[in-house]
């Protein structure tokens, strides 16, 4: 199983509301990773975690708040969104050890903020 | 920090071959991806390099790595339309996979 699954694939929220973002995988890997996609640009790293700790934060802003409850999952609270927000979400995993790695995506939570 | 270069476009003839070129600026890269994106989905890994390797191949795709110049490249043989999405160069290192902007390839008939 070299599956990362990602629910919901689809999520429309108003600015108000507090959702989350879903991953999960199976391989044992112990580094997971969210990425944010804006339309015709390039994935960007948001937070990584490793070993179910958090190890960077690249600034995310505090309305996206990471959560690791244990090796397999990995979520992404989402609360007072702005539109801007709207974007596709991926998760990511590996082995997270030094030369070790080979990184294996979601296919993403596509994100709209109304 | 780390950057990861590649030219945005990129126009093959359906059956020849396409070369998507990549140069990365982070020298303790371990891991080099290729990733393919097609309209409207996730990512998907077509292959990989370790970062002591100099080619890696696998079916109709093949994959150089100078490391010296940190430049890696993707050759696909025999492009078929279904081919045709945005290639993304990731270089990992340092914790990080970080991503090129993506080659946009077309497919001439």
């Amino acid at each position: 199983d070299t599956e990362v699954t990602q629910t919901p694939k689809h999520l429309v929220m108003g600015m108000t509301n507090k959702k989350s973002l879903k991953c999960e995988q199976h391989m044992g890997h112990r580094a997971m990773y969210w990425y944010k996609q804006k339309a015709k640009k390039p994935p960007e790293l948001m937070f990584v975690y490793s070993y179910e700790k958090l190890s960077i934060n690249e600034s995310v802003p505090s309305r996206f708040s990471p959560e690791c409850p244990n090796s397999s999952l990995l979520n992404l609270h989402l609360h007072a969104l702005q539109p801007e927000d709207s974007a596709l979400y991926l998760c990511a995993s590996s082995q997270g050890r030094s030369g070790d790695t080979e990184a294996f995506f979601g296919q993403g939570t596509r994100l709209t903020v109304v | 920090g780390e950057d990861v270069e590649q030219s945005l476009f990129l126009s093959v003839r359906e059956g020849d071959s396409s070369v998507i070129n990549c140069t990365y600026t982070d020298s303790s890269s371990t891991y080099l991806y290729w990733y393919k994106q097609e309209p409207g989905a996730g990512l998907q890994l077509l292959t990989y390099i370790f970062s002591n390797m100099d080619m890696k191949q696998d079916q109709r795709l093949t994959v150089l790595l100078n490391k010296k110049d940190k430049h890696l490249s993707l050759r696909i043989a025999d492009t078929q339309t279904g081919d045709s999405a945005i290639y993304f160069c990731a270089s990992e290192g340092a914790s990080k996979i970080i991503f090129g902007s993506g080659t946009r390839l077309s497919i001439r008939p």
